[in-house]
């Protein structure tokens, strides 16, 4: 079946702009996550959903960030009023649940650049 | 935030050597421990979940080994190829979200 989808794969855009990042997940896996990789850093956690529950939103680095998901599917990242800090590639990643030896599921990422 | 480290930064190697690279995680409140494969314009790949002190996985020429008493893993790549090239990434687990560390890019010539 289809792997983890995001979209858009690039996006440049201006400081100040909000931006809409896309994940679409792998059909019947309830937990999502989403992880982001500044420049010569590592891969940082942002928030998590699983099924119906409330998010956990305890990775987001400023209120600009929010997130939402429909039931157990698409997922969208919105950024506010971006910030050069803000650049960086957003990846998304599913699993079957959230047991500790679930891997998780990676798309390719959206690679975020504000000039 | 949990400390995960991974050492070397990076690695050159020429085909058929044989590699390791570490991955220290806090000792306590263990979970899991992952590692993933990023090749350049790819997505990451699962390589190995490990749960157990004293996990020893394999998949081909890759092994990976786990000491969860003292925190570390171990990732070892038998006769590297050129195709092995990329950045590996370990995690640790202490709930659901994942803790990476920064990685080991790994460039195996011909």
């Amino acid at each position: 079946g289809a792997g983890v989808s995001q979209s858009p794969s690039n996006k440049v855009t201006e400081k100040g702009k909000d931006v809409e990042l896309r994940c679409d997940p792998i059909s019947g896996h309830t937990a999502l996550y989403w992880y982001r990789q500044r420049l010569g850093q590592g891969l940082e956690f942002l928030i998590y959903f699983q099924g119906n529950s409330a998010p956990d939103k305890s990775g987001l680095p400023s209120d600009r960030f929010s997130a939402e998901r429909t039931g157990e599917s698409v997922s969208t990242l919105t950024i506010q009023r971006t910030q050069q800090e803000d650049s960086a590639v957003y990846l998304c990643a599913s699993s079957l649940g959230t047991g500790e030896d679930q891997p998780q599921h990676f798309g390719d990422g959206t690679r975020l650049s504000i000039l | 935030i949990l400390n995960v480290e991974q050492s070397p930064q990076s690695l050159h190697v020429q085909e058929g050597d044989s590699t390791n690279f570490t991955c220290s995680f806090p000792s306590s409140n263990f979970y899991a421990l992952h590692w993933y494969r990023w090749e350049t314009a790819k997505s990451p790949e699962a390589l190995f979940v490990m749960t157990l002190n004293g996990d020893e996985k394999k998949k081909g020429r890759i092994s990976a080994t786990l000491n969860t008493k003292e925190g570390y893993s171990y990732l070892y790549i038998k006769g590297s190829q050129p195709e092995d090239s990329a950045t590996y990434l370990c995690a640790f687990n202490s709930g659901y979200a994942l803790n990476f560390g920064k990685g080991t890019s790994l460039l195996v010539t011909p």
